[in-house]
């Protein structure tokens, strides 16, 4: 089973609504990082939360981390179709040496 | 903005064929990454560098060659290319290492390879 992954493989939502994604993981993290991959493109880091921390904010886009129950969010608001995408989540931990990325929730906004 | 391009963007080989995927970082970051994503495995680890000359071992190596020639110069090498090689390869870089998870990763666009 996966060290880290998103607990929904699809979402849709329609233009302006929120949405949240998931994220659970396996072990003793130091940090997580949010990642989202728009179509042809390659993922780009949108939050970096550290396991001292709570929550995160950029523009719309709020993380939470509870490192008790192994658990992240990535709550977007007043969504757009631009946001549009694939969301990873990606965790880091001391017992290893790279980042391990779940397996991503396709987000679709829709007019 | 941190940069990473990778070339060619499309590949199309035969089993058995010779490819090499490049990559270049214009972030002057010390460390370089090439994953494949695939449906069902998320991103993969297959080779990383931590400066021209070095190479290290990702998670799935098998099948695949790479070399750093220069701060900016990453390549993935599959010299007898199998048609389980098929994927999307990233290239990405970040100026420390991912064991603390405090770094960001960058990544290039991607390179999707065929082996027919």
């Amino acid at each position: 089973s996966q060290l880290a992954e998103e607990n929904s493989w699809a979402l849709s939502v329609h233009e302006g609504e929120s949405v949240t994604v998931n994220c659970s993981y396996k072990t003793s993290i130091t940090a997580l990082q949010w990642y989202r991959q728009k179509s042809g493109k390659g993922p780009a880091q949108l939050i970096l939360i550290r396991s001292n921390e709570r929550e995160k904010r950029n523009g719309r886009l709020r993380a939470t981390l509870d490192t008790s129950s192994q658990s992240s969010s990535l709550s977007i608001t007043a969504t757009r179709c631009e946001d549009t995408a694939v969301y990873f989540c990606a965790i880091a931990s001391s017992s290893f040496s790279k980042l391990v990325f779940g397996q991503g929730t396709s987000l679709s906004v829709v007019p | 903005e941190a940069a990473v391009t990778q070339s060619p963007r499309n590949k199309v080989t035969v089993t058995g064929g010779n490819v090499t995927l490049s990559c270049r970082q214009t972030n002057s970051h010390n460390y370089m990454y090439w994953y494949r994503q695939d449906t069902g495995h998320g991103l993969r680890l297959i080779h990383y560098s931590y400066g021209a000359g070095n190479l290290q071992i990702g998670d799935v190596p098998d099948g695949y060659k790479a070399t750093r020639t220069t701060q900016e110069d990453f390549f993935l090498l599959l010299e007898l290319a199998s048609p389980s090689q098929t994927s999307l390869y990233f290239c990405a870089s970040s100026e420390f290492g991912q064991g603390a998870g405090q770094n960001t990763l960058y990544f290039g666009a991607g390179t999707r390879l065929s082996v027919l």
